[in-house]
């Protein structure tokens, strides 16, 4: 089968930075994304790696490694607003049975002051 | 600058009852969902669209069917909705053209069926 897993739970404290880990196993891979969604609000696209490497966008970072078929969203000066869950997402290739998204089941982001 | 929008945020309903879940994008995207959403289980899809009159079954489409009769519009109907229906509905459109993939969410709809 096809799955995606992150961790069910981080807890981090104000200002400093957290790794949210994601391990997929799909049939095709053509992507990772990393959505962030409040508690009751939609989620929100956050990045996306198509290629190995780190990807940043302001406080927030996405690293891929398609070889060990592992992401991380890194998130740097934590901020009381980042608390939400965050999500991981592959998509796969035109044709493949995962060609929509497959999306972990969450990591919610507990921080503390 | 609202992109996908569903037709209630709230609705309650009784057993039995034909329920209509309405989602409009105005992207012009050609790919539609529809998610459902429970604590600690994360977004199971239950129907997906490509295309108009297209749809796909997701992962949990028993007593669900879908409608996609013009590009920006994607329906929801529980056929005759039980309580284990009760959940958070979310819809997303998709564009797959181009290296970028980001999927719109509207709002949700919390259905709650008694």
């Amino acid at each position: 089968g096809q799955s995606l897993e992150q961790p069910s739970e981080v807890t981090a404290v104000e200002g400093a930075i957290v790794q949210i880990n994601c391990t997929y196993q799909t049939s095709g891979f053509y992507g990772l994304s990393w959505y962030q969604q409040h508690d009751g609000g939609a989620p929100t696209f956050l990045s996306y790696n198509a290629l190995d490497g780190l990807e940043e966008t302001g406080r927030f970072s996405s690293f891929l490694s398609r070889s060990d078929s592992y992401g991380y969203l890194l998130l740097q000066e934590l901020q009381m607003k980042d608390s939400a869950s965050y999500f991981c997402a592959v998509r796969g290739y035109p044709g493949d049975s995962n060609y929509q998204l497959i999306w972990g089941a969450g990591t919610k982001l507990i921080i503390k002051p | 600058d609202v992109k996908v929008t569903q037709s209630s945020r709230y609705l309650v309903k009784r057993t039995g009852e034909k329920v209509f879940l309405e989602c409009v994008q105005d992207m012009d995207h050609e790919n539609m969902f529809w998610y459902r959403q429970d604590p600690g289980l994360g977004l199971r899809l239950i129907y997906f669209s490509y295309d108009v009159k297209m749809k796909e079954k997701g992962d949990i489409p028993e007593g669900y069917s879908v409608s996609r009769e013009k590009k920006e519009r994607f329906s929801l109907i529980l056929e005759s909705a039980s309580t284990n229906q009760t959940s958070m509905y979310l819809c997303a459109s998709l564009d797959y053209r181009g290296r970028n993939t980001e999927a719109f969410f509207g709002q949700g709809t919390r259905l709650t069926v008694v």
